[in-house]
């Protein structure tokens, strides 16, 4: 079965700190991405990699880098977390033929709150 | 951006009913996708309907797509309890990226 893993299910961090979310994909997909969710807001895309070591930004990328080192790993940085980040974050993968697609596969999401 | 807006927000109904819900675009498509998410889950997509097509069958999912009113249009038949989850559309845009609209939550009860 084929699986997208977020790290963490939940994470409580405080004002400043440096997080790493990550996300893991089994399907050798070559495409990932990064969502955030917020409620009356929907889903709102942060960055994408259609490969490795490659990276471009979404709607909304202030605040947040990325790293994608091997094809089944990208991961979202908050270099300094700041209240008006605490959200879900949904990482989500497509194999390469999908851009004509575009079906998504997404992890079960990251709850993170900042205090 | 927001590409897709659904429609209504929210949805009550009993078991057994139809669900319909709507959504609306702006710009032009390649393909729409509409996808279910389980309270506090990721999301699951459900079907997608080509720009060339008007209208797809998958189980009790109905959904149509009518380009020249830039709209789509999902039907769950016989509704479950089960199907109790927010439904979101969402476009094909540029850099073949997605974009999702804000979801309607529909609610089915027994």
């Amino acid at each position: 079965d084929v699986k997208v893993t977020q790290s963490s299910r939940y994470l409580v961090k405080r004002t400043g700190e440096k997080v790493f979310l990550e996300c893991v994909q089994d399907m050798d997909h070559e495409n990932m991405f990064w969502y955030r969710q917020d409620p009356g807001l929907g889903l709102r895309l942060i960055y994408f990699s259609y490969d490795v070591k490659m990276k471009e930004k979404g709607d909304i990328p202030e605040g947040y880098s990325v790293s994608r080192e091997k094809k089944e790993r990208f991961s979202l940085i908050l270099e300094s977390a700041s209240t008006n980040q605490t959200s879900m974050y949904l990482c989500a993968s497509r194999q390469a033929g999908g851009r004509k697609t575009g079906e998504l596969f997404f992890g079960e999401g990251s709850r993170l709150t900042v205090l | 951006s927001q590409q897709g807006e659904e429609d209504p927000q929210a949805l009550s109904i009993q078991e057994g009913e139809n669900a319909t819900m709507n959504c609306s675009y702006k710009t032009s498509i390649n393909n729409l996708q509409w996808y279910r998410q389980n309270s506090g889950r990721g999301l699951v997509h459900l079907i997608l309907i080509r720009s060339n097509e008007r209208e797809k069958h998958s189980g009790r999912l109905r959904v149509t797509l009518d380009t020249s009113k830039k709209s789509s249009s999902l039907l769950i038949t016989a509704s479950r309890a089960a199907d109790t989850a927010s439904y979101f559309c969402a476009t094909l845009g540029g850099y073949s990226t997605l974009t999702f609209g804000k979801g309607t939550m529909l609610l089915v009860s027994p």
